[in-house]
C-alpha cells in the first residue's frame, strides 16, 4: 500500500514551457486535491475532485488546470509556467465516509520556473 | 468562509521543555480542526484533530490539543519535546458537514526548532 504518490519529484521548467505532475493514491479515496507550498504562506487548495471525471476550483487555481479521468489519479497541468508557480506542490486524497475527514498527503513535487 | 492564523512563525524551544503552538481561526459555521506536522522534504502527516465531542484531543507523539469556541482557539501542545519533534507544524479548518468539510484552509505553519 503506497498511499499518496507524487511524480516527479523535481522539476524545472523555463518560462512559457508546460507540464503535468501526476499524482496517484491506492486508497480509493473519492476525494483528491492539489495544494501548492510557498514559505510563509502555508498550503494554498489548487483545484480538487470530488469523484471521478469531476473537478472545482480552489483558492488559488489560475495558470492551472486538472483532470480526474481514473478515480486513483489527479493530474495537475501548467500551460504556460511563469515564474511566479515555483512552488512545492502537494497532492492529497481523502474517504469522507471512512476517515472523517482526514487527508493524506504526497511527499511532494518541487517545481522550479526560470 | 474561513481563515486560519497561526501566532508565532518560528518557536525555538529547549530539548525536554513543554511546547504551546498557537492557532487561532474564524468562521461562520461549525468547523472541524486539524493540526499537522511536516518533517524536513516529507508530506503533511495527521497530527490530531477535533471533529466533536471532548474539547482536549490527543494525538499521536505525545502532543494534544484543546479546542476553545469561545475564544476560537485550538492551540497544541507537548509537555516534553525531543529533537525528533522538530518539524513545521501547521493547524488547518474545514467547514462542518457535506462537501466543505473536505476543503482544508492552512494556516501560515510554525517552525519547531529543538535545541540540545
Amino acid at each position: 500500500n503506497a498511499g499518496v504518490t507524487q511524480t516527479p519529484k523535481f522539476r524545472v521548467l523555463k518560462t512559457g514551457q508546460s507540464m503535468t505532475l501526476l499524482c496517484a493514491q491506492d486508497m480509493n479515496h473519492e476525494y483528491m486535491y492539489w495544494y501548492r507550498q510557498d514559505p510563509g504562506m502555508g498550503l494554498r487548495l489548487i483545484h480538487y475532485s470530488v469523484g471521478e471525471g469531476t473537478t472545482a476550483k480552489g483558492e488559488v487555481p489560475d495558470g492551472y488546470n486538472v483532470s480526474r479521468l481514473k478515480k486513483q489519479n489527479f493530474l495537475l497541468g501548467l500551460e504556460s509556467a511563469a515564474p511566479s508557480q515555483t512552488s512545492v506542490y502537494f497532492c492529497a486524497s481523502s474517504a469522507p465516509r471512512l476517515a472523517a475527514y482526514e487527508q493524506y498527503f504526497g511527499p511532494g513535487t518541487r517545481l522550479t520556473v526560470t | 468562509a474561513q481563515s486560519v492564523t497561526q501566532l508565532d512563525s518560528q518557536v525555538p524551544v529547549f530539548e525536554e521543555a513543554p511546547v504551546e503552538l498557537r492557532c487561532n481561526y474564524s468562521s461562520s459555521v461549525s468547523v472541524y480542526l486539524f493540526w499537522y506536522v511536516q518533517y524536513p522534504n516529507q508530506g503533511l502527516q495527521l497530527l490530531l484533530k477535533y471533529l466533536s465531542g471532548s474539547t482536549l484531543v490527543k494525538g499521536i507523539n505525545g502532543f494534544e490539543a484543546e479546542f476553545n469556541k469561545s475564544q476560537t482557539s485550538f492551540h497544541l501542545r507537548k509537555p516534553s519535546v525531543h529533537i525528533s519533534d522538530t518539524a513545521e507544524y501547521f493547524c488547518a479548518v474545514s467547514g462542518g458537514g457535506g462537501q466543505g468539510a473536505q476543503k482544508l484552509v492552512f494556516g501560515q505553519g510554525t517552525r519547531l526548532t529543538i535545541n540540545p
